[in-house]
């Protein structure tokens, strides 16, 4: 499984655009990106996952350049509720059942 | 919205005791995992279980660990004689299929072991 490296934290204020960016130098043909959230005392939640170029759904955008190794979360106009742990995990879809987690970007945002 | 619950949310328990946890996946998802999470630590995998079956184990668990899916709803996580290290935040995980990379965790199980 590739190696992911994320910054340990970032801080922002409530309306601002938020880019975490995730580098996986090791990606395998085969693997995909997949980013999760965890509040405190929560159990982590699926954000977005994607091969190449970008993805978008309701919650966030994630880029890809062509040579995918690296990826960055794009979070519109955070607000306080978006502070948490996101982790960026990169892996064979035929694994993906056994998530492994890295120590993630710890976010706060601020008023 | 359907969720992945899991009792108990706290549990306070004595070495060397018994421990089960239980989980209730979202009801039309196949594949259910055991996640942990030791406070200020990663999330670490523990098994993958499928047609009634494990597929897949982290070295973390050991002997010591077994799961089941004791009825069409059920999938629980027993710990046989619980050690300090034990102590940790346990989650639940359930998917719809094996290779998305979508799991839905549940809020987990607070394992204290005294």
């Amino acid at each position: 499984l590739a190696k992911t490296t994320q910054p340990i934290s970032m801080d922002s204020y409530e309306g601002q655009e938020v880019n975490i960016t995730c580098s996986h130098n090791n990606i395998a043909t085969n693997d995909y990106i997949t980013w999760y959230q965890q509040f405190p005392s929560q159990g982590p939640r699926f954000i977005i996952q994607g091969y190449k170029t970008k993805v978008t759904n309701e919650v966030a955008s994630l880029f890809i350049p062509a040579d995918r190794k690296s990826s960055t979360l794009s979070l519109p106009r955070v607000s306080l509720s978006d502070t948490a742990v996101y982790y960026c995990l990169v892996g064979d879809k035929g694994s993906q059942g056994n998530l492994i987690f890295g120590k993630g970007t710890k976010l706060s945002v601020k008023p | 919205e359907p969720e992945v619950t899991q009792t108990p949310s706290h549990q306070v328990t004595q070495m060397g005791q018994e421990v089960i946890l239980r989980c209730v996946p979202i009801s039309n998802h196949l594949y259910f995992y055991w996640y942990r999470q030791i406070l200020g630590q990663k999330v670490e995998f523990l098994v993958s279980f499928y047609n009634n079956e494990i597929s897949e184990k982290s070295e973390i668990f050991d002997d010591q660990f077994s799961v089941e899916r004791p009825d069409g709803s059920n999938f629980t996580l027993k710990i046989r004689s619980t050690k300090l290290e034990d102590s940790a935040m346990y989650f639940c995980a359930s998917s719809v299929w094996e290779n998305t990379g979508e799991l839905f965790f549940g809020e987990g199980s607070r394992l204290t072991v005294l």
